[in-house]
């Protein structure tokens, strides 16, 4: 099993809402990751796991905040968003066995608009 | 720091012709480099990685990419363009974060189209 899932596919939100984003591997991978890629853009990072050790993009607003339950969960919770973080978010895994050389493996997105 | 450079936000080709897409890195370190393409409304999928050893390297759907470090160069080819190749690809050089991690800095892509 190659595959990385995420859910929900689809999500609307208002800028007063509260939402997660979840995303799970069972590819025994010991890093996670949350990318944002906005529309004709490269994904940019936001926040990696590894071994439930959690690095911040300090770039990232704080409305955004990562939780990882166990080595094979991580949620991404939403709170007091703007339109301005409508994207798509994706998530990513990989062993972590040779962190620079390793493949990422990406799950397909959650596309999210705020309204 | 490294980064990379896509020469060409669009590419069209005729089905059956060469696909060449540029990429160029800037790095202080020998880089990693990978090429990952996205299909529409989709996630990113790994085509091919140069780590070590061959320069030359052979990833799926019959791309290849050859690692040229005198031109800091990276360029993706496949021969023979399929429909099915339509879609954006992405350069990406791998950098070190918070430590010790992996962090993939992207290009800013290449839209490929393929004409019948």
């Amino acid at each position: 099993d190659t595959e990385v899932t995420q859910t929900p596919k689809h999500l609307v939100m208002g800028m007063t809402n509260k939402k997660s984003l979840k995303c799970e591997q069972h590819m025994g991978h010991r890093a996670m990751y949350w990318y944002k890629q906005k529309a004709k853009k490269p994904p940019e990072l936001m926040f990696v796991y590894s071994y439930e050790k959690l690095s911040i993009n300090e770039s990232v607003p704080s409305r955004f905040s990562p939780e990882c339950p166990n080595s094979s969960l991580l949620n991404l919770h939403l709170h007091a968003l703007q339109p301005e973080d409508s994207a798509l978010y994706l998530c990513a895994s990989s062993p972590y066995e040779a962190p620079l050389q390793e493949t990422q493996y990406f799950g397909p997105g959650t596309r999210l608009l705020v309204l | 720091a490294q980064s990379v450079t896509q020469l060409g936000s669009h590419v069209s080709v005729s089905e059956g012709a060469l696909v060449l897409l540029r990429c160029n890195y800037s790095s202080s370190v020998p880089p990693y480099l990978f090429w990952y393409v996205q299909y529409p409304n989709q996630g990113l999928q790994l085509l091919l990685k140069y780590t070590t050893g061959a320069t030359l390297v052979k990833g799926i759907n019959g791309f290849e990419a050859e690692f040229k470090k005198s031109e800091t160069s990276f360029h993706l080819t496949k021969p023979s363009a399929h429909m099915s190749d339509a879609a954006e690809y992405f350069c990406a050089v791998s950098a070190e974060y918070g430590g010790s991690q992996g962090n993939l800095i992207f290009g800013k892509g290449t839209k490929l189209s393929v004409k019948p």
